[in-house]
């Protein structure tokens, strides 16, 4: 059976760190494609972030620079270190596996997600 | 940089057919999925490569895309599929969702 579980999550000030887990079971992170999506309370979602190969990470725009997407292939887990938080980054936060066949990517496993909230 | 327009609301009724659009620049060109989220659920997967179905998805959604616009369609919606949905699309590494739709059964 496929899990992903995210954890991590909580209250953080404006200018703070926080780490994600994504702990996964069912398949590997080392041969799949992996990535964070976020939520927004009320709004629709938004990809974060995404890790392959070890190496080789992409971020969206809003995120460059501030977080960084790693995975431990010992524990099975992808990670998500976001710093320099900001109000516009308070989400659920959702790891996802990551699809990608004959020119097309998409997201067929998903966690229960983890809440971040930035506020002071 | 590359957008995707879905209507913020669409309405039926039991029964009935829902259609959910979901419009992007030449976005026939690419390939699109489709999502479900349910109150407190996490999303899940409806519909990949504009039509094609994970196995455990009803065969009352379906996916069509062509020119600059892909289409999710219910048929016979049921109550149990009142909930958001989204499209996404892959682009230049860059992982998209349109803003989403409320699916509404009167």
């Amino acid at each position: 059976e496929v899990q992903l579980v995210e954890s991590g999550g909580g209250l953080i000030q404006p200018g703070g760190s926080l780490r994600l887990s994504c702990v996964v079971s069912g398949f590997t992170v080392s041969s799949n494609y992996m990535s964070w999506v976020r939520q927004a309370p009320g709004k629709g979602l938004e990809w974060v972030s995404l890790v392959y190969n070890g190496d080789t990470t992409y971020y969206a725009d809003p995120v460059k620079g501030r977080f960084t997407i790693s995975r431990d292939i010992s524990k099975n887990t992808v990670y998500l270190q976001m710093n320099s938080l900001r109000a516009a980054d308070t989400a659920v936060y959702y790891c996802a596996r990551t699809a990608s066949e004959s020119y097309d990517s998409f997201f067929d496993y998903w966690g229960q997600g983890t809440l971040v909230t930035v506020s002071s | 940089s590359y957008e995707l327009t879905q209507p913020p609301s669409v309405s039926v009724s039991p029964g009935q057919t829902a259609s959910i659009t979901c419009s992007g620049d030449k976005l026939g060109d690419k390939y699109a999925s489709w999502y479900q989220q349910k109150p407190g659920q996490s999303p899940i997967l409806l519909i990949y490569q504009d039509y094609k179905r994970p196995s455990e998805i009803p065969e009352r959604f379906s996916g069509s895309n062509s020119g600059n616009t892909a289409t999710l369609t219910i048929s016979g919606t049921q109550a149990m599929d009142e909930a958001d949905y989204y499209c996404q699309a892959w682009d230049s590494n860059t992982w998209l969702f349109g803003g989403g739709t409320k699916v509404t059964v009167l």
